[in-house]
């Protein structure tokens, strides 16, 4: 039992490129959710999933976008990366008020 | 907008000492969470509190809820280099799972 992965752990782009981050759950929950983390700010949430096949915008959607591909797995898409974009990327699972969260993907963007 | 103010942002404490970190809104939630998170990895949850007034203690940890749910602190006794990490405070809404969380609150035990 995995819990809540996340690839890759570490990316470094270039401004203007584009990337797909990988979220995947195993353990059969409803909801799905995306963060960033920066310096001071705590945990600010982009999109969020309450089922397979809904998304919806979360405190900082601009710039991104998300697949709900199926129950286990939500992807965060990056359509044109900026400076502004780089950040600690969590993605979390829940089960009642209980969040789950993966190990995060280091995003560095030049 | 509901916005969760934690404090102190960064504590550097001696083993042994205790300590309070405070989490505090304007907004009624209605839970309060407290997630502790090590570098490199994700926050990992460690309570839940639902009830105002609600107090929980884990080992050496305290929770409590505000009597109004606006507030929430966390007080550790006599802390331990273990407990060194990034504490975060959590509140939920009646928008299904999702959470607002506080800035965090960095904690540094030097033995």
């Amino acid at each position: 039992n995995a819990g809540v992965t996340q690839t890759p752990k570490f990316q470094v782009l270039k401004t203007g490129q584009s990337m797909t981050l990988q979220c995947a759950q195993d353990m059969n929950h409803n909801s799905m959710y995306w963060y960033r983390q920066d310096p001071g700010m705590g945990l600010r949430l982009i999109y969020y999933s309450a089922s397979e096949g809904t998304t919806d915008k979360g405190e900082v959607p601009n710039g991104y976008n998300v697949s709900r591909l199926n129950k286990r797995e939500f992807s965060l898409r990056l359509e044109s990366a900026a400076p502004s974009q780089t950040s600690v990327y969590f993605c979390a699972s829940d089960r009642g008020e209980t969040q789950y969260f993966g190990p995060g993907t280091r995003l560095l963007v030049l | 907008t509901q916005l969760l103010e934690q404090s102190p942002q960064f504590l550097s404490i001696q083993e042994g000492e205790n300590l309070t970190v405070y989490c505090n809104s304007s907004s009624v939630f209605s839970s309060l969470q407290w997630y502790r998170q090590e570098p490199g990895e994700g926050p990992v949850l460690l309570v839940t509190v639902v009830t105002g007034g609600e107090v929980k203690k884990l080992k050496r940890l305290t929770f409590q809820f505000g009597d109004a749910r606006k507030d929430s602190s966390l007080h550790i006794t006599a802390a331990q280099p273990g407990d060194t990490g990034l504490y975060l405070c959590a509140g939920g809404s009646n928008q299904g799972g999702k959470l607002i969380f506080g800035q965090g609150t960095e904690l540094s035990v030097k033995p």
